[in-house]
């Protein structure tokens, strides 16, 4: 079966740091361009990493700077550093496998709240 | 950046009836790289349509997506009780990728 398991997420202050993981499972992880995404407490969803197979990063300007996207294809498994995290971030964060950079498996998320 | 605006916010219908969503883009999107999920309460989006058209395996054919440019449709022909959830609208064709603000299928 193919599927994406987030975990990592919690409480964090602002200004903290956070690493989330998510494991692949069921498909060739290393063929896939693998994004995050993530959705606020009012439903809106917002893009916010891309890595494409090469190792090539894409981020929105929102997350630019403060926010890692890594793979390794050995584990099976995507990572997203946040750093310098905001109240703003607070959200359910998902992994994706993209197509085309449109998502056709998403993992079941993992939430994130920025407080103090 | 793409922005994509979603029309209704809220649809209230019974089941058996049809469902027209709408998603308009601020600029022309290439190539009809727009995809439509939908999400139920709990859960993650889901895919649906990717292609502005094209169904993903096993979506039932009563989900129709049609459209160009900036102006794209999801149809759903004959609403099934399964069918009540919120559906997204995305578009790929340039960097950010950006979502529609939701559209919510909701029972009459």
């Amino acid at each position: 079966e193919v599927q994406l398991l987030e975990s990592g997420g919690g409480l964090v202050q602002p200004g903290g740091s956070l690493r989330l993981s998510c494991a692949a499972s069921g498909f060739n992880f290393r063929r896939y361009d693998m994004h995050w995404v993530r959705q606020d407490t009012g439903g809106g969803l917002e893009w916010v990493s891309a890595i494409d197979t090469a190792g090539d990063t894409y981020y929105p300007d929102s997350v630019k700077g403060r926010f890692t996207i890594s793979r390794d294809n050995a584990k099976d498994t995507l990572f997203l550093q946040m750093d310098t995290l905001r109240a703003a971030d607070t959200a359910v964060y998902y992994c994706a496998r993209s197509q085309l950079w449109y998502y056709d498996i998403w993992g079941q998320g993992t939430p994130v709240t920025v407080s103090s | 950046e793409i922005v994509l605006t979603q029309s209704p916010g809220t649809l209230s219908l019974s089941p058996g009836e049809r469902a027209t969503l709408s998603c308009r883009t601020s600029q022309s999107v290439s190539n009809d790289y727009l995809a439509w999920y939908q999400q139920k309460p709990g859960q993650a989006p889901s895919l649906l349509i990717y292609g502005a058209s094209t169904r993903l395996t096993g979506i039932p054919d009563r989900f129709r997506g049609s459209g160009s440019g900036t102006d794209f449709t999801l149809t759903i022909s004959r609403l099934e009780p399964e069918d009540f959830a919120v559906y997204y609208c995305q578009q790929y064709s340039r960097s950010p990728l950006t979502f529609g603000g939701g559209t919510k299928v909701e029972i009459k």
